[in-house]
């Protein structure tokens, strides 16, 4: 019974470069989240999909950043056009429940690793 | 002000000891409190929920004060594998989790 399935775990781009995240949830599980966790930080809400749908993308940069959860295949997190200030361990969360369901409990994949040079 | 603050640490603490960490947080209508931990450059994960009555979990425990938002977190007998970092996470209104920044753990023979 696999967890959440993030890669890659390490990436590394250069500035003006596009870099994409992939997600696999757990099984059963159709409600995604991603956070951002800078250095010496907590983790910070971004974004929340579930299959085919954003449903809140309120903690997404307004410009460069997307993420989709296609009816098929994992959920994308994509930035473009890559700043030094982009780098940073990338988090996705999968649930069995709806968002704000009290008892939504999330687990957590292992992390994707940018670093911006 | 941050909406969770914990004091980073580091606590350095000897095989055995007692240590407590703190949390507060500024969102009064905060409904859900968890502490998870997390592991250097690993995920976090969920060490046990808060309750307000409080709640324990073998050497963990756990406790909230919602008149002074406050959240606390007590291990007994400290044991080397507890060295990792306790992140404060308060829910509200919402599905969003806000993460404390994390209070850094050491346990030493």
């Amino acid at each position: 019974n696999a967890g959440v399935m993030q890669n890659p775990r390490h990436l590394v781009r250069r500035r003006g470069q596009e870099a994409r995240l992939r997600c696999s949830p757990m099984k059963g599980h159709s409600h995604v989240y991603w956070y951002r966790q800078l250095p010496e930080e907590g983790l910070k809400f971004m974004v929340y999909l579930q299959k085919e749908n954003i449903i809140d993308e309120s903690g997404m940069p307004k410009e460069r950043f997307s993420a989709e959860f296609p009816k098929e295949g994992p959920s994308i997190l994509r930035i473009q056009q890559v700043v030094r200030g982009d780098s940073a361990a990338y988090f996705c969360a999968s649930s069995s429940l709806a968002g704000d369901s009290g008892a939504n409990v999330l687990t957590f994949g292992a992390g994707s690793r940018l670093t911006v040079l | 002000r941050k909406e969770v603050e914990q004091d980073p640490g580091p606590f350095n603490v000897p095989e055995g000891a007692t240590v407590a960490f703190n949390c507060t947080y500024s969102n009064s209508a905060s409904q859900s409190f968890f502490w998870y931990r997390q592991d250097c450059r690993k995920e976090p994960k969920l060490l046990m929920s808060v309750y307000s009555s409080g709640n324990e979990d073998g050497r963990f425990t756990a406790q909230l004060n919602r008149a002074s938002q406050y959240i606390s977190l007590l291990i007994r007998d400290s044991k080397l594998s507890d060295s990792a970092t306790y992140l404060c996470v308060v829910k509200y209104s919402s599905y969003k989790l806000i993460f404390g920044s994390g209070t850094r753990l050491l346990v030493r023979p």
